[in-house]
């Protein structure tokens, strides 16, 4: 399968910081990037949607100031986490998928994220 | 509001028995359907995606698909502990993946 990877695979930071993830598609160009959160014990959760070289589209809930997106190339997408506070502390995984209604979805290795 | 359905387990299957993890959706419109296996504290994995009616077989791995009445299904023949994770699955939606919240398997040595 195709290969994402994710940047930094564990970061702690003290609250009131900002904290950058970035997510890579090695080997395939991602016309499509997801950005997930998971919380312990608990399932996937889709925070948002971006295409390449648009504005992402967020999921109900999710607070766009807080959680910026940028997909400015085919192969990389980052995702800020400003003003973190303990609350946003979870693991994020980003997934991207080529071009194509039938084009499966590859995961990065995810980011764990501990605020202080 | 389009659903994936999945039973939270956790499934205890016997070493070197089948495992069966079962799942429904409610977009009969929906095309592409897909197995993911997620591993305690890690990201989700591919194992099979199907988008016909009918079996797909993968070495140990085999995912069913009935459209008409909107389930598909992952069958594990000789379970190793090694398959012990949370499978997920997911199926595509007017472009995009709506997830099941898993089944978490245990193959019992």
């Amino acid at each position: 399968g195709a290969v994402v990877s994710q940047h930094p695979s564990w970061v702690i930071c003290k609250s009131g910081t900002s904290v950058k993830i970035e997510c890579r598609s090695l080997d395939f160009q991602a016309t499509t990037m997801f950005w997930y959160r998971q919380f312990p014990k608990q399932s996937l959760m889709l925070m948002a949607t971006s295409n390449e070289g648009s504005k992402a589209t967020y999921e109900q809930g999710v607070e766009k100031d807080k959680f910026l997106i940028n997909h400015a190339s085919l192969t990389l997408s980052t995702l800020t986490v400003t003003s973190a506070h303990p609350e946003d502390s979870s693991f994020y995984i980003c997934s991207g998928r080529g071009q194509g209604a039938q084009e499966t979805q590859y995961f990065g290795p995810g980011t764990r994220l501990l605020v202080l | 509001q389009k659903e994936v359905e999945q039973n939270s387990g956790p499934l205890s299957v016997p070493e070197g028995a089948i495992a069966s993890l079962n799942c429904t959706y409610s977009d009969r419109g929906s095309q592409s359907f897909f197995w993911y296996r997620q591993y305690s504290g890690k990201s989700p994995e591919l194992i099979m995606s199907i988008y016909s009616n009918g079996d797909k077989e993968d070495g140990r791995f085999t995912a069913q698909l009935n459209k008409a009445s909107q389930y598909v299904s992952l069958l594990i023949r000789d379970s190793q502990p090694s398959d012990s994770a949370t499978y997920l699955c997911a199926v595509r939606s007017n472009y995009q993946l709506i997830w099941g919240a898993g089944t978490k398997l245990i193959i019992k040595p």
